[in-house]
């Protein structure tokens, strides 16, 4: 199954604001949007936003989802230490009757 | 809160079956969809396999169809994924979730080796 396309690393410096990427097609990004997921070195993944910009309770507002076309966005305010992380995209396909992640994004915070 | 909790991992030589289960606590488990989602070491996420809350509909990718079987005891709160001809590509940490990603167990080493 084909998956969702995202740049493998973003380095930005502290403080500053980050936008990761995640491309697909009009069966999942273009047609459902996409969830995106936070994963720590050794920890498990964890829900940042799912259908675009519904965050869980608890996850803070400095990120933000949105999307545009077949393309989705993570946007990442006010840079801390703790958002060095990997960053995975996926979306339900329609056609495939799967779901899709991207390759993931690993963002550096300088 | 949520808890999610995989075993069943293990080290098992290729062409040999494994089976996963992933307890679940803290939410209304019969009205989840359930899945299992795979990490192989040093790579990305990929998902495996997803059944609805009331088990009429499976899905599976590719890479696991015909092999992998996702099932669920919906009086357990349990989760299960029944792994045969098992190959040394399905090495991975398997985890659990539900609905869209909400939670995540701390998931299940599963080594595939001769």
């Amino acid at each position: 199954q084909a998956g969702l396309t995202q740049p493998p690393s973003v380095s930005k410096d502290l403080r500053q604001t980050a936008t990761l990427t995640c491309t697909g097609n009009s069966n999942n990004v273009g047609n459902q949007g996409a969830a995106w997921l936070q994963q720590h070195q050794g920890h498990p993944p964890k829900l940042l936003s799912y259908r675009n910009n519904n965050r869980p309770s608890g996850i803070s507002e400095r990120f933000s989802a949105s999307r545009s076309g077949n393309t989705a966005s993570l946007t990442i305010t006010g840079l801390l230490p703790e958002d060095e992380a990997d960053y995975y995209c996926s979306a339900w396909d329609n056609n495939l009757s799967a779901w899709v992640f991207g390759g993931g994004t690993k963002l550096t915070v300088l | 809160q949520v808890q999610l909790v995989e075993s069943g991992g293990g080290v098992v030589q290729p062409g040999r079956s494994l089976r996963l289960s992933c307890a679940a606590s803290g939410f209304t488990f019969r009205s989840y969809g359930m899945l299992w989602v795979r990490q192989a070491p040093g790579k990305g996420l990929e998902w495996v396999a997803l059944i609805s809350n009331d088990e009429n509909n499976k899905y599976y990718s590719d890479s696991v169809k015909g092999r992998f079987t996702i099932s669920r005891d919906n009086s357990k709160n349990t989760l299960y994924l029944q792994m045969n001809s098992l190959r040394a590509e399905d090495t991975a940490v398997y985890y659990c979730s539900y609905a869209v990603f909400d939670s995540w167990g701390q998931g299940t080493l599963v080594t595939v080796s001769s």
